[in-house]
């Protein structure tokens, strides 16, 4: 069946440092692909998607490239910052409804 | 963006005693909710569909009898927990879908039963 392996934290980096989250699948089809952020006290946020091969999500600085050769929808940001520790999920979905996730990784950033 | 809201964010209870979380649509209609959990260490995963006016249509695994879903209106889908015990204790989160399409979630509530 689907799945998402996502890479396990907690992440711990220095404000200004380079972030990637790993984050693979199995699939049957070609489902979306996504990344969605919780910050404390809120809920799950979509951060990005991607539908289709080649794809590649964006917002906030964050980029996600949707690889079908590699199944893997790895999470980047150039320079975090102390305003994007959260928890982040990545999920797949056919529908755009129902979703299957990952484990989550938590992300703190330190000044 | 659309606005969904998880009551309560967290709750204590004693084993054999049952638990409502409610999962409200605040300025949008949903005709249909999803119930997920997540343990330690592992996945959200899907427990449940909550239809409006219909039976939830349950994951394979999950007991429908100890969890309890009710969507009596377009805003509000509960999930109660019967007679929980300690390995209930769990996160769980709700979605709600926008214009049959696009699902906004809760903020999740963390049960822990002892």
């Amino acid at each position: 069946g689907d799945s998402v392996t996502q890479m396990e934290g907690p992440v711990t980096l220095s404000e200004e440092a380079f972030l990637t989250i790993n984050c693979t699948y199995t699939a049957t089809g070609y489902p979306s692909l996504f990344w969605y952020v919780q910050y404390p006290g809120e809920g799950l946020q979509l951060l990005l998607k991607a539908t289709k091969a080649d794809d590649k999500g964006s917002n906030k600085g964050f980029e996600a490239t949707y690889r079908k050769e590699t199944t893997s929808f790895h999470l980047e940001k150039g320079s975090v910052q102390v305003s994007d520790s959260a928890v982040y999920f990545c999920a797949l979905s056919h529908t755009g409804n129902q979703f299957y996730f990952g484990t989550g990784t938590s992300l703190t950033v330190i000044p | 963006g659309a606005v969904v809201s998880q009551h309560p964010s967290w709750v204590i209870c004693k084993s054999g005693t049952s638990v409502k979380i409610e999962c409200r649509s605040l300025d949008f209609q949903a005709t249909t909710m999803f119930w997920y959990r997540q343990f330690p260490k592992q996945s959200l995963m899907l427990m449940a569909t909550s239809n409006e006016g219909s039976k939830a249509t349950y994951e394979q695994g999950v007991e429908k009898d100890k969890f309890l879903i009710n969507h009596a209106s377009l805003t509000l889908s509960t999930l109660t927990v019967t007679s929980a015990h300690p390995e209930d204790s769990s996160f769980y989160i709700c979605s709600a879908l926008k214009g049959g399409t696009e699902a906004f979630f809760g903020q999740g509530t963390r049960l822990t039963v002892v």
